[in-house]
């Protein structure tokens, strides 16, 4: 079975401010990673994901990923924020063979302050 | 492109009494998933459809919870009798073919309160 966890479940930064938001996966096969976005009352939005190839992976709206096998980490990155990246943010893993159904993590909140 | 359509948005009933929900995925999408997603968590999959049929109901609970898809196309999900801890957002998400990793779009869900 697969498993996700988000290190953090709320994190607030400064507008303008980089951040990281954390996410280690467990899984005895290998695995594809996504990273999804809720804003408030709305369904989930997929910001990246990684399949294969390059470990480093850019998403919509200034978004990207570093997949680290040694560590089991997907953890997502934004250099710069903005009052509009206000959401919950899941980490998500979906075994490579077989039925594609997606294991999500508990989801952080990132909230920006202006 | 039309997204996934889910109906109702929100919905409040009594515990013991029944409730069903509706979605409409993406024309021509052939996967459908219902997943619920309780208050500080994160989504959990209930159930996988590939066409009509079921790929994956592991974590349904099958003594009230049931799910359709009829021609393909539409589902519902029913709850029969509600508990207080089905209170969650049910999400209907589709995909194109899973196994090539296509995106799965999801809808805006459908929030359940029990009371």
């Amino acid at each position: 079975a697969q498993s996700v966890t988000q290190l953090d479940s709320q994190v607030p930064v400064f507008e303008e401010a980089p951040v990281e938001l954390r996410c280690n996966y467990s899984s005895s096969v290998s695995v594809y990673l996504f990273w999804y976005v809720q804003y408030p009352n709305q369904g989930l939005q997929l910001l990246l994901k990684y399949l294969s190839g390059s470990t480093l992976v850019k998403g919509i709206n200034g978004f990207e990923a570093e997949f680290n096998k040694s560590q089991t980490s997907f953890h997502l990155r934004k250099p710069s924020v903005h009052i509009s990246d206000t959401a919950e943010y899941f980490c998500a893993v979906s075994v490579i063979q077989g039925a594609q159904k997606l294991v999500f993590g508990q989801g952080t909140r990132l909230t920006i302050n202006p | 492109e039309a997204g996934v359509a889910q109906s109702p948005r929100y919905k409040i009933i009594e515990k013991r009494q029944s409730v069903a929900f509706w979605c409409n995925p993406i024309s021509g999408h052939a996967t459908l998933y219902w997943y619920q997603q309780i208050l500080g968590q994160g989504p959990k999959l209930l159930i996988q459809f590939q066409n009509n049929g079921v790929v994956d109901d592991s974590q349904l609970p099958k003594d009230r919870f049931s799910a359709e898809r009829l021609k393909g196309v539409d589902s519902t999900l029913k709850i029969q009798p509600a508990k207080l801890e089905d209170s969650a957002v049910y999400l209907c998400a589709s995909s194109l073919d899973p196994s090539q990793n296509t995106e799965a779009f999801f809808g805006q869900g459908t929030r359940l309160t029990v009371v």
